[in-house]
This record gives structure tokens, C-alpha cells and sequence, in this order.
């Protein structure tokens, strides 16, 4: 039972457009939220996180919404650069657990 | 400072082989976890170390799989008689106690072929 999901493998979008990639969860104890960037041949790096008590957190060109009765959250970035091109994971943390869990990423293309 | 450095790059073995991959975390970072990627696939959790407390082993596939972490830093990740279906990335990810715990700083992975 996959907790995390990000149920599109792939999106390409153009040069200055927006580009949304979506996350849904199950599991409602997670408390924090988080989007990371990995390009080829290197590690994830983190990229922007929420708190499961609010529903928007923007840092510059990123945007990320949690919409807790849905059990899904987004990322935006806008306006889109080619230099975005990577694989995009969604990952939440439990403090339970005290472990995030990550879904399977979303490959970005951004054509210029 | 330095970041998550993992040791070797690249690993070829044959089948049959054992391995030892290792992971040294940024300095002062209390939590270290282990996942791997598989061609096409998401990160697979595999193990999570967190200060002196016994290991969160749920995510091992087998018991051919093992880790240590010795002395609160440095962790080895042990591959016991591979298989072709271990081929994979195997990252490592290290993150800090308190407020930003759920930050992990990753490494750059060392890529497994198993022939």
C-alpha cells in the first residue's frame, strides 16, 4: 500500500508557463511535506516544505499547497526555465515514524 | 561545509558477491537513512539510524541486507551474496535533530550492477 503517490510519471511544459506537479497521501498523521529535486547522477536535493498546519508556503519561483480534506498537495513553478528539468519527488515526514516516506517522482521536461 | 559523501561511486560485482557501500553523513547530523533506486522506480526506503537508538530495519528486502552505523557517523551498508535484482542506486541521506529533522541532505549515490 503505496502511502505517497504521485500518479503522473511525466509532464513538459514550455519555457515561462507554469508547470504543477501533484501529490496525494493516505495517511493522515504525516505533519510535514516536502518537494525535492534530483537531477541525473546525483542526489535529491531539497527544494520546499509545508507544515500540515498550513496550506501555502512560496519561495520565489516555488509554491507548494496542501490540501488537507483531499490528502493532496502540489507544487507550482512559474514562470518554468529549462534549468528545472529533473525528476521531482514528494515525500512526507511522520514524526512517528521519524521518517519521511517518498512517492516516485514526476520527471519534468521544460522545453525552451 | 562538507556535505553527504558516499563511497565508492561506482560498484560492478558478479553475482554471488558480497559488498560493502558506505555513507558518511554531514558532521553533527544525528539521523541517517539508506534508500535505493532502481532503474524507472522511486526511492525505496531500506534502513533509518537515528542517534543511539536500535535501527528502523522495516525496509530491508532480505536478510542478505545490513548496515552499521559505528560510533554515531559513518554507516556501511553490507550485500550479502548479490543478485542481478540488487542493481540499483543506493543513496544515503543525513539530517539534523529538532526543528528541521524532516530536511534530509543527501549523498550522490553509489551505482550497483550486479553481472
Amino acid at each position: 500500500d503505496q502511502q505517497v503517490k504521485q500518479n503522473s510519471p511525466s509532464l513538459s511544459v514550455q519555457e515561462g508557463r507554469i508547470s504543477i506537479l501533484n501529490c496525494d497521501y493516505t495517511n493522515s498523521m504525516f505533519d510535514y511535506f516536502l518537494w525535492y529535486k534530483k537531477y541525473p547522477a546525483e542526489g535529491p536535493t531539497f527544494l520546499i516544505s509545508i507544515s500540515s498546519i498550513k496550506d501555502k508556503n512560496e519561495d520565489g519561483r516555488f509554491t507548494v499547497f496542501l490540501n488537507k480534506s483531499a490528502k493532496h498537495l502540489s507544487l507550482h513553478i512559474v514562470p518554468s526555465q529549462p534549468g528545472d528539468s529533473a525528476v521531482y519527488f514528494c515525500a512526507a515526514f511522520s514524526p512517528n515514524a521519524g521518517k519521511s516516506t517518498f512517492g516516485d517522482g514526476t520527471t519534468l521536461t521544460v522545453k525552451p | 561545509g562538507a556535505g553527504v559523501s558516499q563511497s565508492p561511486s561506482n560498484k560492478v560485482t558478479e553475482k554471488g558477491k558480497d559488498v560493502e557501500l558506505r555513507c558518511d553523513p554531514i558532521s553533527g547530523h544525528t539521523a541517517l537513512y539508506w534508500y535505493r533506486q532502481s532503474l524507472g522506480q522511486g526511492l525505496e526506503f531500506l534502513i533509518y539510524f537515528q542517534g543511539n537508538s536500535a535501527p528502523d530495519k522495516s525496509g530491508l528486502p532480505s536478510d542478505r541486507f545490513s548496515a552499521e552505523r559505528t560510533g554515531g557517523s559513518v554507516s556501511t551498508l553490507t550485500i550479502q551474496r548479490t543478485q542481478q535484482e540488487d542493481s540499483a542506486v543506493y543513496l544515503c541521506a543525513s539530517s539534523s535533530s529538532g526543528r528541521l529533522s524532516y530536511e534530509q541532505y543527501f549523498g550522490p549515490g553509489t551505482r550497483l550492477t550486479v553481472t
